[in-house]
């Protein structure tokens, strides 16, 4: 089992849609979350981080984390093509330092 | 801030050959990351620093990799004997100790070994 797994995607939504990207976590002891995208061929970029259980919002994206079930998951409201990315779900390992990512999940935003 | 610098942005090296990549962090940011990257995959941790105490270390990295930060600025990656497998993007992250390991990655060394 991966310690953070996402479906691979691709995940199409239309222009103005609701965008879900969802990611499981292995460690129950971890306890900080990111979101972080990726543009093919440059490097992640964080777009969010959530801490507590329940929703945090920020503009568009709404990150949402649930420990009891180890569910992590990313609404972006208002999909636009250049949302077209790869979202990186990540977990801060406990007792640990280092950042571990899923596989991610492409997504597609058609005009 | 001028963000973190990687050099080289590219290596193409044969197989058997060392690479050497270096990482220039944001100046403030005292935690250094090494991670990997491959076509379809996550990035893939390698290392951490905090100042120039390396304190862990993917135990997936074998002992042809070797890392280092002297005086807790700039880092360095060597690969030694270089394998087809290791070819891949080398990404480098800093972050504040206490920005909640937000990390900021760098733009990577794309590594190619024929």
């Amino acid at each position: 089992q991966k310690e953070v797994e996402q479906n691979s995607g691709p995940l199409s939504v239309p222009e103005g849609a609701i965008a879900s990207l969802n990611c499981t976590y292995s460690d129950r002891g971890s306890q900080s979350f990111f979101w972080y995208r990726q543009y093919s061929g440059k490097s992640p970029e964080l777009i969010m981080s959530i801490y507590s259980n329940g929703d945090k919002e920020d503009g568009r994206f709404t990150a949402q984390l649930n420990k009891a079930s180890q569910y992590v998951s990313l609404l972006i409201r208002d999909s636009q093509p250049s949302d077209s990315a790869t979202y990186l779900c990540a977990a801060l390992m406990d007792s640990s330092y280092k950042l571990i990512f899923g596989s991610g999940t492409r997504l597609l935003v058609r005009p | 801030d001028t963000g973190v610098s990687q050099n080289p942005r590219h290596k193409i090296t044969k197989r058997g050959q060392n690479v050497t990549f270096r990482c220039d962090p944001i100046s403030e940011h005292n935690r250094l990351y090494w991670y990997r990257q491959t076509l379809g995959q996550g990035p893939e941790f390698l290392t951490y620093f905090q100042n120039e105490a390396q304190l862990e270390k993917s135990r997936l990295l074998s002992d042809r990799f070797s890392a280092e930060r002297p005086k807790g600025s700039f880092s360095t990656l060597e690969i030694q004997r270089t394998e087809q497998g290791d070819s891949a993007m080398y990404l480098c992250a800093s972050s504040f100790r206490d920005g909640g390991e937000k990390l900021f990655f760098g733009s990577g060394t794309q590594l190619s070994v024929l």
